[in-house]
């Protein structure tokens, strides 16, 4: 039962535009939502995370909206760059659990 | 600067010929775990440990073996690889148990022919 889904699996996005990747999780103790960011030949790094108090975060260019009812939660790149070109990891905890439950990941493309 | 370690980074071996993949982080973490990444199935956990000498199985754990008998290392055993067990490795760890932010090392990718 994969309790993270993750979309799309791929994304190509032009210089300049908004890259959106999606998130749908179904545990309802969930209650924090990172997202991982992850280079080639590189570990995941923790890229912004959000707690499902509020509906909305952003840091810089990245955004994360969040649908507390609809389960779901989304990262928002506004004016996506070639250097954000990334596998993006959406993750969601429990607390007090030890591990995060990832999604399938996201591989974005930014075409300069 | 504080990091987690992996060795090797990339390994090559045979059906059936043991093998250790080491983790070493220097930040003082309790918590450490393994996550296997294979493609379209994004991380999954294969063992954690809370703390010296507590392990736990993940999502994954058939054909692994951890130990913690230090703080800072955590090495992942396997035994007995099959192909199956081809995938990228990644070892991570946090401050303790219910910490939010993990951080990872940099992979191992291992190949079983």
């Amino acid at each position: 039962q994969q309790q993270v889904k993750q979309s799309p699996q791929s994304l190509i996005v032009q210089k300049g535009g908004i890259s959106i990747i999606n998130c749908a999780y179904e545990n309802t103790a969930f209650d924090y939502f990172p997202w991982y960011q992850q280079f080639p030949g590189k570990g995941p790094a923790l890229l912004i995370a959000i707690r499902p108090d509020v509906s909305e975060k952003k840091e810089g260019r990245f955004t994360i909206s969040f649908n507390k009812s609809a389960k779901q939660f989304s990262l928002h790149i506004m004016d996506s760059q070639p250097g954000d070109s990334a596998t993006y990891f959406c993750a969601a905890k429990e607390t007090n659990a030890g591990k995060s439950t990832f999604g399938d990941g996201t591989t974005l493309t930014v075409k300069p | 600067e504080a990091q987690v370690t992996q060795n090797p980074r990339y390994l090559i071996t045979v059906t059936g010929k043991k093998l250790t993949v080491t983790c070493s982080q220097n930040m003082n973490h309790e918590y450490m775990s393994w996550y296997r990444q294979d493609p379209g199935l994004g991380l999954r956990q294969i063992y954690y440990s809370m703390n010296v000498e507590v392990t736990d199985k993940g999502d994954v754990p058939e054909g692994y073996k951890v130990s913690r008998k230090e703080k800072r290392n955590f090495p992942l055993i396997l035994e007995s690889p099959s192909p199956n067990q081809t995938s990228l490795y990644f070892c991570a760890s946090s401050l303790f148990y219910g910490s939010y932010e993990q951080y990872f090392g940099p992979g191992t990718r291992l190949t079983v022919t």
